[in-house]
């Protein structure tokens, strides 16, 4: 079964610009999670997706946004980037709701210049 | 919101030695999950504890849930070079119908040869 892959792996952008990164889950998993990942402040949830739907989210402004598409194939926009966005943002799927064992894609770099 | 404290961030220890890594939450959870992250790689999932007290063993790791879910350990016995990476813990909170993981800061091993 193949794992979770996302799309682009590695991004450069510049402050202002928007971006839109892509996460397919594996088959069969319904639940997608976005994390942000940084080196002074860890493993930070963004959002959770099921089943077309936004279930949770974290504490980012809402210049971070995402959407889940009937296939479970996921992506998430960032508005007008700002410097501190630099960032790993790393998606993982679940075959049901938070709280179970999520599988990990390898992340996508974003670097904002 | 909710948070979850790791310690120690950081941990270098000779090869043979033992190693012990501590979450704690502020509420009580749902269940924990532990994860390790291999340098330039992405968290993978090492199990989940769901029951007051439990604890659970893989070869040399040893996971136990507090008995009042709020704190979690991970112990390696004779660590090992392939222990090499960031160990995560995740608390799982859930309440209202709504449901959030959140992530330790992590501890960094390192394995001294």
């Amino acid at each position: 079964k193949a794992g979770v892959t996302q799309t682009p792996r590695y991004l450069i952008k510049t402050r202002g610009q928007q971006v839109t990164l892509s996460c397919s889950p594996i088959s069969g998993h319904r639940s997608v999670s976005w994390y942000q990942q940084t080196p002074g402040q860890g493993l930070q949830f963004l959002f959770e997706y099921f089943s077309e739907t936004q279930r949770n989210k974290g504490n980012f402004p809402g210049r971070f946004s995402g959407r889940q598409f009937s296939n479970s194939r996921s992506e998430m926009n960032v508005s007008t980037l700002e410097l501190g966005d630099s960032a790993l943002y790393l998606c993982a799927s679940s075959l049901a709701r938070l709280g179970i064992e999520q599988f990990f894609g390898p992340g996508t770099r974003l670097t904002v210049l | 919101g909710q948070q979850v404290m790791q310690i120690p961030q950081y941990q270098h220890v000779q090869e043979g030695e033992d190693f012990t890594t501590y979450c704690n939450s502020s509420t009580t959870l749902s269940n924990i999950q532990w994860y390790k992250q291999r340098p330039g790689g992405h968290p993978v999932f090492l199990i989940q504890l769901v029951k007051s007290g439990e604890v659970k063993k893989q070869k040399r790791l040893t996971f136990q849930f507090g008995e009042a879910k709020k704190n979690s350990s991970l112990h390696i016995t004779a660590t090992q070079t392939t222990d090499v990476g960031t160990y995560f813990c995740a608390g799982a909170y859930s309440g209202a119908g709504s449901y959030q993981l959140t992530f330790g800061k992590g501890t960094k091993l390192s394995v001294i040869p």
